[in-house]
């Protein structure tokens, strides 16, 4: 089985562009999630999907991204334009049901970098 | 201050070691946890849930002590290949896990 997939694997963009990361969750998981992880930082929740609909977008840092889930199949997170602080790893997760008594499965994150 | 925190390491141990990792968390309405393994530009993976009974799958061990708000994970018989950084995570109400920065664990032959 497929596991999570993302693209681009490494972006490397300059200030002021405009860069779209694809998600691609494991088939049959209504839930997914974005995550992204800056410089010597945690890992941190930037929004959560059920099918096409977004649950939770209190993650998302100000109204440069924008994410869409369409049909409730793949996602895409766009960052327009991208600012220097925006570097870092972004991963996208999906579960099946509630993430509260499973398992999230992450894909290999997408490395975007903001010159 | 953090919402999940964790010593960042690096714990340097011998293979064959035992280890420990501790981690607090701030927000008592916390209701699962969990650690989860990151290797080196990866992307993190579930080790295991942990509960209040605690809970042991082979070499790993998970304990929770919601009164603390705190969670360890015990590695004995560390082996070269539990090199990676642990990643602690509690899950409020809802489906946003909060991810503390990680311990390194670097175990050497």
């Amino acid at each position: 089985e497929a596991g999570v997939t993302q693209f681009p694997s490494h972006s490397v963009i300059e200030k002021g562009q405009t860069v779209t990361l694809r998600c691609d969750p494991i088939s049959g998981h209504d839930n997914l999630y974005w995550y992204r992880r800056v410089m010597g930082k945690e890992i941190k929740f930037l929004l959560h999907f059920v099918k096409e609909s977004k649950q939770d977008e209190s993650g998302m840092p100000n109204n440069r991204f924008l994410a869409e889930r369409t049909g409730g199949t793949y996602s895409t997170l766009k960052v327009q334009p991208a600012e220097l602080e925006d570097s870092g790893v972004y991963f996208c997760a999906s579960s099946w049901g509630q993430v509260s008594g499973g398992e999230l499965f992450f894909g290999e994150g997408s490395r975007l970098t903001v010159l | 201050r953090k919402e999940v925190e964790q010593d960042p390491g690096p714990f340097n141990v011998p293979e064959g070691a035992t280890v420990a990792f501790n981690c607090t968390y701030s927000n008592s309405a916390s209701q699962s946890f969990f650690w989860y393994r990151q290797d080196c530009r990866k992307e993190p993976k579930l080790l295991m849930s942990v509960y209040s009974s605690g809970n042991e799958d082979g070499r790993f061990t998970a304990q929770l002590n919601r009164a603390s708000q705190y969670i360890s994970l015990l590695i004995r018989d560390s082996k070269l290949s539990d090199s990676a950084t642990y990643l602690c995570v509690v899950n409020r109400r809802g489906n946003k896990l909060v991810f503390g920065a990680g311990t390194i664990l670097r175990v050497k032959s």
